[in-house]
């Protein structure tokens, strides 16, 4: 079945560096990739998403990147911040109409 | 506050059980999705409505079952309970499908199996 893979599973990173985090998509025809970000104890909320048509896309320190032709799209944060500390979840919007999702990376910063 | 609504917040029940979870859509949205993320796991897809209707299903046990009424709300049934079903259940809901924009999930219903 489609399947997308997120890695690595557990990043940690210092304080004011960058961090990246990659998922790879088995289905061709994902046109809709969306990133979520879960706080400790919280619900999953979405930080940025990009369709097919685009190849990046930002929002202040966030941005995503996305290649189709290797099928694969990246998340991209600068500058962290403690408050970034959590769990980032990728998807991909695939043929069969559903939003398949990454196994999610923990990000940890460090002060 | 997302606008999406679960109850209970909390549950404990025992083994054999039935318990069923409440959802309340975000004014407007057609689509309620379910799922599943047991300790430290990633998000399992259940099942999705849209407008009344199953519209996609996932990796949802033949003992759990759901539906989505004319209000637009949705019950996530979970019978003959096993220990292995503890897990913190979230709904979302959207306005259309999942590809039109983002899922607004609720804060979830936690599920202990005794």
């Amino acid at each position: 079945g489609e399947n997308v893979e997120q890695h690595p599973s557990t990043l940690s990173v210092q304080e004011g560096d960058s961090a990246v985090i990659k998922c790879t998509y088995s289905d061709s025809a994902s046109n809709y990739f969306p990133w979520y970000k879960q706080e400790l104890g919280k619900r999953p909320q979405l930080i940025i998403d990009i369709r097919s048509n685009v190849g990046e896309k930002k929002d202040q320190r966030i941005a995503v990147t996305l290649n189709k032709t290797a099928k694969h799209f990246s998340l991209h944060i600068t500058e962290t911040q403690p408050e970034d500390s959590a769990v980032y979840f990728c998807a991909a919007w695939g043929s069969n109409y559903q939003l398949i999702w990454g196994a999610g990376t923990k990000l940890i910063i460090k002060p | 506050d997302s606008g999406v609504t679960q109850t209970p917040k909390h549950l404990i029940t025992a083994t054999g059980q039935r318990v069923t979870l409440r959802c309340s859509p975000r004014s407007g949205d057609l689509s309620v999705y379910w799922y599943q993320q047991s300790l430290d796991q990633g998000l399992q897809f259940l099942i999705q409505y849209y407008n009344g209707e199953e519209r996609a299903k996932g990796n949802i046990l033949e003992r759990f079952s759901a539906q989505q009424f004319p209000d637009l709300h949705s019950e996530l049934n979970l019978s003959s309970l096993e220990l292995g079903d503890s897990a913190l259940y979230f709904c979302a809901s959207s306005v259309d499908t999942a590809n039109t924009g983002e899922l607004f999930f609720g804060e979830g219903s936690r599920l202990t199996v005794l």
